[in-house]
């Protein structure tokens, strides 16, 4: 079966616009997570989507949300944008949303602010 | 603080040679504790995790609460080991959250 694909794979945008990232998880997968990948921070959660719900929530601040679809694709926006915004974005799949389960990874929508 | 630290950004080991990735965490519960691993070019996938106490192409990981470390290990290294390997922890009440560690490079040469 189809893998989690995230759209758009590259991206380049200024400071100041703001930018929609889009992943469709695996058919039957009803959560989505985001990641946010720096060199220097590394992977870090940004949140968790469940049922169009927002179940959990990372520690970025509010100019990061995103939102879920009754057939469980996911988008993710970003507000305002710095320059340390610039990371690889990367979006989880899993079947539900209990802890321990198996997480299945996008190839990430890579963003660039100039 | 929750927290995962893996202290080598990279290791260099021989073919055949033992393998030995170090993880260690910072939690108060009880931890639920992942390795991720990237081979180039591959998405991020997952290799093992210790509530199934599996091995994966040959790898094992052992929880250690006294120490608070979950290392990864293989006995005998192979080439197409060579990844990026990821050490996470999922804290309770937090879904499918999870706290990665910065990640370690293997790089396994014949």
């Amino acid at each position: 079966k189809a893998g989690v694909t995230q759209t758009p794979r590259y991206l380049i945008k200024t400071r100041g616009q703001q930018v929609t990232l889009s992943c469709s998880p695996i058919s039957g997968h009803r959560s989505v997570s985001w990641y946010q990948q720096t060199p220097g921070q590394g992977l870090q959660f940004l949140f968790e989507y469940f049922s169009e719900t927002q179940r959990n929530k990372g520690n970025f601040p509010g100019r990061f949300s995103g939102r879920q679809f009754s057939n469980s694709r996911s988008e993710m926006n970003v507000s305002t944008l710095e320059l340390g915004d610039s990371a690889l974005y990367l979006c989880a799949s899993s079947w539900g949303t209990g802890r321990g389960g198996e997480l299945f990874f996008g190839e990430g929508s890579r963003l660039t602010v100039l | 603080a929750q927290r995962v630290t893996q202290p080598e950004k990279l290791l260099s080991v021989f073919k055949g040679a033992p393998v030995e990735l170090k993880c260690n965490y910072s939690y108060s519960g009880s931890p639920e504790l992942f390795w991720y691993v990237q081979y180039s070019r591959q998405r991020l996938q997952l290799l093992l995790r210790h509530i199934s106490r599996e091995s994966i192409k040959g790898f094992t990981a052992d929880l250690n609460k006294g120490e608070t470390s979950f290392h990864l290990k293989k006995p005998f290294a192979q080439e197409e080991d060579s990844a990026m390997y990821y050490c996470a922890l999922s804290p309770s009440q937090a879904g499918t959250a999870l706290i990665f560690g910065k990640g370690t490079t293997l790089s396994v040469s014949s």
